[in-house]
């Protein structure tokens, strides 16, 4: 997959619930990773969503529709340590490598 | 675990130079890639090795650049001679056996190359 394709930018409120959006190219693809990193360090790991539907991890949830190429990453009870980029990233069918999109830098303000 | 150990964290050199760089993946993982960061381009990656041999190098941008994976704890990331538009990030990565989600891949701190 390739062409992936999100915001560059989002502010939120402390407290409040954030949706951040991703779509990506569905030939050739076979699940969606969704990283978080934070300035000047490495990216870690969210979420992994193969299946449509939604998946829900404590305050952050992934979604994913194959059909329709996109994905979203759901923050609720949104933090300040949660202003962070959070880059998509689709893994492509047989070679399993990683396309990541350019991210989405999250500012959280009181 | 230490996780993926990258050195150096930074360097700054000038073009025309040599520069090395290098990772230790975790013990087990059998897969490693290196990735470069820029605020245009994002995270790409350059190459992709598997039980030490390397599976997809078309992200290598030229000549210039050489990766080698010696044995399963060691790898390389070669520029030679660098130049200013070289200046990034560069990612080391490691993940357990290839397969469908398997690529929950752990990076390492990250070298942050600098070329004058």
């Amino acid at each position: 997959g390739q062409n992936i394709d999100q915001p560059t930018e989002m502010t939120a409120t402390e407290g409040a619930i954030v949706q951040i959006n991703c779509t990506y190219q569905t030939s050739g693809f076979n699940g969606l990773f969704w990283y978080q990193q934070h300035a000047g360090e490495a990216p870690t790991f969210l979420s992994y969503n193969v299946l449509d539907g939604l998946e829900e991890k404590g305050r952050f949830s992934s979604f994913l529709s194959r059909s329709k190429g996109y994905s979203y990453l759901l923050l609720k009870e949104l933090q300040m340590k949660d202003s962070a980029s959070y880059l998509c990233a689709d893994e492509g069918a047989g070679s399993y490598q990683l396309t990541f999109g350019k991210g989405t830098k999250l500012s959280v303000i009181p | 675990d230490a996780g993926v150990i990258q050195s150096p964290r930074h360097e700054v050199t000038e073009m025309g130079q040599e520069v090395t760089l290098r990772c230790k993946p975790i013990s087990g993982h059998n897969s490693l890639f290196w990735y470069r960061q820029t605020m245009m381009r994002g995270l790409e990656l350059l190459i992709y090795f598997n039980n030490n041999v390397p599976i997809d190098d078309s992200g290598m941008p030229e000549d210039r650049f050489s990766a080698k994976m010696p044995n399963a704890s060691f790898s390389t990331l070669k520029i030679q001679p660098s130049e200013p538009r070289d200046s990034a990030v560069y990612f080391c990565a490691s993940s357990p056996e290839g397969g469908p989600g398997a690529n929950v891949l752990t990076f390492g701190a990250g070298s942050r190359l600098t070329v004058l």
